[in-house]
């Protein structure tokens, strides 16, 4: 069974610095890994996803995060923190469930909170 | 431009008065998820359907159902909603592997 740990519940910077949240992962086959962002009382909305080939993934809002198999990691990081970039984040990943059926099973979230 | 609807936005329900939460898509995605999140966790999957095959999750109380009559709507049965029952509801769809696309939740009280 595949399953995601997510350390850290709550991350805090200050505006302009290093945003780098954690995520392993545990799974019997390759994974697929994803990045989720959730805003308060909204959806999930994705940030990136890794499925193969290159392992540094870029996203959407200046994300990007590194595949390391051989560290079981995916980790999310953005140069420099914008106050917009508060939200949780929650690691994700792919669990097949018979045939081509994909689920996805999600880590406990990172609350990030940026401070100006 | 909304993709995923969900409707209401927020629902409140009385302690074991049967309730049902809508969702529709726009996108003509064959799999459709519905997900229960409570406050500061993650999101949990109840159940999905890939086209009209149900998928139940193992761990989802018989008082959760759904049901698909076509591919642009699901809908989120709860008969006998608990207080336990009180959280965010989310649904989603997806056609590729592991790209969800989410709609914005439905908030559930249980009074």
């Amino acid at each position: 069974a595949q399953s995601v740990t997510q350390l850290g519940s709550h991350v805090s910077v200050s505006e302009g610095a290093l945003v780098l949240l954690r995520c392993n992962y545990s799974s019997s086959v390759p994974p697929y890994l994803f990045w989720y962002v959730q805003y308060p009382n909204q959806g999930l909305q994705l940030l990136l996803k890794y499925t193969t080939g290159a392992t540094l993934v870029k996203g959407i809002n200046g994300f990007e995060a590194e595949f390391k198999k051989s560290e079981t990691s995916f980790h999310l990081t953005k140069p420099s923190a914008h106050m917009s970039d508060a939200a949780e984040y929650f690691c994700a990943v792919n669990t097949r469930s018979g045939g081509s059926n994909y689920k996805l099973t999600f880590g406990k979230g990172t609350l990030l909170t940026v401070n100006p | 431009d909304a993709m995923v609807i969900q409707n209401p936005r927020y629902q409140v329900t009385q302690f074991g008065k049967p309730v049902t939460l809508s969702c529709s898509q726009t996108l003509n995605h064959n799999v459709m998820y519905w997900y229960q999140q409570k406050s500061s966790q993650a999101p949990k999957l109840l159940f999905h359907y890939y086209d009209k095959d149900f998928n139940n999750e193992a761990d989802t109380p018989d008082n959760f159902q759904s049901r698909r009559p076509n591919t642009s709507f699901c809908f989120l049965d709860i008969r006998s909603p608990g207080l336990g029952d009180a959280a965010m509801y989310l649904c989603a769809t997806s056609r590729d592997v592991g790209k969800l696309f989410f709609g914005s939740g439905t908030q559930l009280s249980v009074l």
